[in-house]
């Protein structure tokens, strides 16, 4: 049991390049969530999918999208980045609404993105 | 709108000595708040969460919160502090199940032997 996985743990663009940040989680949880981590600013939701063929916009989602692929996997996408987007990206995921519904969220391990 | 204010960016405190670390809160309706720890280099880690229930929550690692209604708070606790419990702790709130939370900026935590 693997939790949430992140793919990559690093990486570095150049403005204006594209990527696609990876998540996947094992725990049969329904909703999924992109973060970003600032420092002094704690975190901030950039996209959520509260359940699989959903998806929402959170505080900051200009510049993202996003893709909930299955159940298991929500990816992040950057279609041109910019040097603002230089942060540390979370993953997360909640069992969500319904018989076994909980709220916290299980993080994955981030990836830390540089766009120069 | 929802918000949660961690007034310390930073406390200390001696191993075995008991700690607090504070969070009040902004929301909406009947909130759902939580703590969270942070170790470097990792995600963050469910500690505890009050959705109904008893004021006083009990979580992992010995951590305990108290929910104040008439304060709007939601101040993390342990009786005696170690110095592995040294990180970074966020609180934060929802008022959608979970949806749409709001976290904190942080406190760093170092437990001095």
């Amino acid at each position: 049991n693997a939790g949430v996985t992140q793919t990559p743990k690093f990486q570095v663009l150049k403005t204006g390049q594209s990527m696609t940040l990876q998540c996947a989680q094992d725990m049969n949880h329904n909703s999924m969530y992109w973060y970003r981590q600032d420092p002094g600013m704690g975190l901030r939701l950039i996209y959520y999918s509260a359940s699989e063929g959903t998806t929402d916009k959170g505080e900051v989602p200009n510049g993202y999208n996003v893709s909930r692929l299955n159940k298991r996997e929500f990816s992040l996408r950057l279609e041109s980045a910019a040097p603002s987007q230089t942060s540390v990206y979370f993953c997360a995921s909640s069992a969500g609404r319904g018989e076994r519904s909980s709220y916290e969220q299980y993080f994955g391990p981030g990836t830390r993105l540089t766009v120069t | 709108a929802q918000s949660v204010a961690q007034p310390e960016d930073q406390v200390n405190v001696a191993e075995g000595n008991p700690l607090t670390v504070k969070c009040t809160y902004s929301v909406s309706g009947n909130p759902y708040l939580f703590w969270y720890v942070q170790y470097p280099n990792r995600g963050l880690q469910f500690l505890l969460k009050y959705i109904t229930g008893d004021n006083l929550v009990k979580g992992s690692y010995g951590f305990e919160a108290e929910f104040n209604k008439s304060q709007t708070s939601f101040h993390l606790k342990k009786p005696s502090a170690l110095v592995s419990d040294s990180a970074l702790y966020f609180c934060a709130v929802s008022n959608t199940g979970g949806f749409k939370t709001i976290f904190g900026a942080g406190t760093r935590l170092f437990v001095k032997a």
